[in-house]
């Protein structure tokens, strides 16, 4: 499998529910991304993981908490979250510092459904 | 800080048609920039980038654009378009200020009418 692999595509869940969305790159990237994109909203970068070491964090609220457990790898937990928070949840990668490409790959996301 | 400010929100236009979306973009240093396309229900693909080298860069799907650097502008183009362009399209800076991160435009959804 090539490129960047996000499950599951679809997800709904309650508010009191916790569920986990995945993401797998197969690129040899060191740079991972969590994007958020709400209906008429620009794309909302949430998170960003360099060789595995969160890098940035845009003020998420803690009921998202990302996992990066290997440079191919991103988890994103969520738990008690609210209807505002459904969207499509984008991953990507892109190759890190030190590369002359700085383009990225992103997965097909995972429309997540709050009710 | 770099920012990028997409000019069109919507964009109809019928097949056959040619079209462009326009893209400007503030940076203070030299920029890398990017089109991205949406198909509904879709990540984001790379349709094209500008690195360095020939300002005119041609893309996937028939698509081109063209770096101007006085005019701080990077507009998408395609002479001829088909109902399957129909998506949003999505124009993207990054730079060394900002240790590389892509920075997105709002994005033009182009509609393409039969």
């Amino acid at each position: 499998e090539t490129g960047v692999t996000q499950t599951p595509r679809h997800l709904v869940m309650g508010m009191t529910n916790k569920k986990s969305l995945k993401c797998e790159q197969h690129l040899g990237h060191n740079a991972m991304y969590w994007y958020k994109q709400s209906a008429k909203k620009p794309l909302e970068l949430m998170f960003v993981y360099n060789f595995k070491e969160q890098t940035e964090n845009n003020s998420v609220p803690s009921r998202f908490s990302p996992e990066c457990p290997n440079s191919s790898h991103l988890f994103l937990h969520l738990h008690t979250l609210q209807p505002e928070d459904s969207a499509l949840y984008l991953c990507a990668s892109s190759p890190g510092r030190g590369d002359g490409d700085y383009g990225y790959t992103f997965g097909s996301g995972t429309r997540l459904t709050v009710v | 800080a770099q920012s990028v400010t997409q000019l069109d929100s919507q964009v109809p236009v019928f097949e056959e048609a040619p079209v462009e979306l326009r893209c400007n973009y503030s940076s203070s240093v030299s920029v890398y920039l990017f089109w991205y396309v949406q198909y509904p229900n879709q990540g984001l693909q790379l349709l094209l980038k500008y690195l360095s080298g020939s300002t005119l860069v041609k893309g996937i799907n028939g698509f081109e654009a063209e770096f101007n650097k006085s005019q701080t502008s990077f507009h998408l183009r395609k002479p001829s378009v088909h109902i399957s362009d129909t998506a949003e399209y999505f124009c993207a800076v990054s730079d060394s200020t900002n240790d590389y991160k892509l920075s997105f435009g709002a994005g033009t959804t182009v509609t393409v009418r039969a």
